[in-house]
């Protein structure tokens, strides 16, 4: 069964920071990996979605990576803003068991001080 | 990207009732839907695949009686909470592809429920 593990749980960080989320994953048979952002009492965001066969995608202050032999992905925030806060949770959609489902990581919660 | 409408966003209902909930991919069709529940800071949690056309697909441990799932068009799927108790509070959200399975997820902007 796939699992999806994000450290840390909480970031705390002073405007202007680059900073680097992490998610890892126990199964690498994989369609893709997909960044999310979720503000409270919301819904999902869709940030970045990179495929098995890619090792990286961007946008704009964004960049995330994918290792899939390792099971690892890095989500890269480049000079964060206050507006930046909010939760950023990890998906991988399953190719092995569990095909086409998403199974998401308990997610990051990002702080980006004034 | 695509956009996935959700409906309403928060409700309050009292124990017994039931609640629909209502979920639309508004600028392209989805022949699968996926339903979630999210806890207060856990993952979201797949409840069933709704097809359009055809029953949903549960998961384990969902009781597909309690959580009735229609897909009665290309953009429509709704879920409804039969019977409402306050174990049943949570956040739903719903989520679509606009391509095929396993292209990108797009989510709607999820429903509070609350049952009194």
């Amino acid at each position: 069964k796939q699992e999806v593990t994000q450290i840390p749980a909480a970031l705390s960080v002073p405007e202007g920071e680059n900073l680097v989320l992490n998610c890892s994953f126990t199964d690498s048979a994989i369609y893709n990996l997909q960044w999310f952002r979720q503000d409270p009492g919301k819904g999902l965001t869709s940030l970045l979605l990179i495929q098995s066969s890619q090792r990286e995608q961007t946008s704009g202050r964004l960049n995330a990576s994918l290792d899939k032999s390792s099971g690892r992905s890095t989500l890269y925030i480049a000079a964060s803003q206050p507006g930046d806060s909010a939760t950023y949770l990890c998906a991988v959609m399953n190719s092995g068991a569990g095909s086409y489902q998403l199974t998401f990581g308990k997610g990051t919660k990002l702080s980006v001080i004034p | 990207g695509a956009v996935v409408s959700q409906h309403p966003s928060w409700v309050i209902c009292k124990s017994g009732t039931s609640v629909k909930i209502e979920c639309r991919s508004l600028d392209f069709q989805a022949t699968t839907m996926f339903w979630y529940r999210q806890f207060p800071k856990q993952s979201l949690m797949l409840m069933a695949t709704s097809n359009e056309g055809s029953k949903a697909t549960y998961e384990q441990g969902v009781e597909k009686d309690k959580f009735l799932i229609n897909h009665a068009s290309l953009t429509l799927s709704t879920l409804t909470v039969t019977s409402a108790h306050p174990e049943d509070s949570s956040f739903y959200i719903c989520s679509a592809r606009a391509g095929g399975l396993n292209t990108e997820a797009f989510f709607g902007q999820g429903t509070r429920l609350t049952v009194v």
